[in-house]
């Protein structure tokens, strides 16, 4: 049973550059959810993405996108890299946009210089 | 006031002791709550969902106090392997649902 999958695991970008991060659920989930974790703080919630839609948006700004593929995978886009989107992003997956129980894939490190 | 509201510690705490978190949460109609663990450098895992007549699993204890808004996790008989940052998280109601994580309380139970 494949559990969540994301990469990559570490990226180093410079500020203005643009980065994909991408995330494929746990075997049986159809929904995807994407946090943003800076070190010694919580996960921050950026989108979640159900049938292929953003269905809740926490409060990050519009450079923060995403998709979700017709297999629900999925993939987060940053345009404009800033040197505060230095950290952990971390993809979540459930079933049918639960919030019950999230499975979490290993994150990919971002560090924007 | 922080949607949600925990002890940032560190609880450094001998093997074998007892050990309580509280977490505080602002939106009274918040309706599922969870305490997930996150290892150093490891994504966050869920430990147990909280129920609002408690609930048990082994050594861990979770309580919800809703008159209160709180809720709280109970260790007892601590491990080496009980070290990490525990997160309460509380699933917030209305048309914006989502998840909202407190910042964690880190344990270290030492030798």
């Amino acid at each position: 049973d494949a559990g969540v999958t994301q990469s990559p695991t570490h990226l180093i970008k410079t500020r203005g550059q643009q980065v994909t991060l991408r995330c494929s659920p746990k075997s049986g989930h159809d929904t995807v959810s994407w946090y943003q974790q800076a070190l010694g703080q919580g996960p921050q919630f950026i989108f979640q993405y159900y049938e292929e839609e953003e269905r809740q948006r926490g409060n990050f700004p519009d450079r923060f996108s995403g998709h979700q593929f017709p297999n629900y995978s999925s993939e987060l886009n940053v345009n404009a890299l800033l040197l505060g989107d230095s950290a952990l992003y971390l993809c979540a997956s459930s079933y049918r946009g639960g919030w019950n129980e999230q499975f979490f894939g290993p994150g990919t490190r971002l560090t924007v210089l | 006031r922080k949607e949600v509201e925990q002890d940032p510690g560190p609880f450094n705490v001998p093997e074998g002791a007892t050990v309580a978190f509280n977490c505080t949460y602002s939106n009274s109609a918040s309706q599922s709550f969870f305490w997930y663990r996150q290892d150093c450098r490891k994504e966050p895992k869920l430990l147990m969902s909280v129920y609002s007549s408690g609930n048990e699993d082994g050594r861990f204890t979770a309580q919800l106090n809703r008159a209160s808004q709180y809720i709280s996790l109970l260790i007892r008989d601590s491990k080496l392997s009980d070290s990490a940052t525990y997160l309460c998280v509380v699933n917030n109601a209305g048309n914006n649902r989502k998840l909202i994580w407190g910042l964690g309380t880190s344990l270290a139970v030492n030798p």
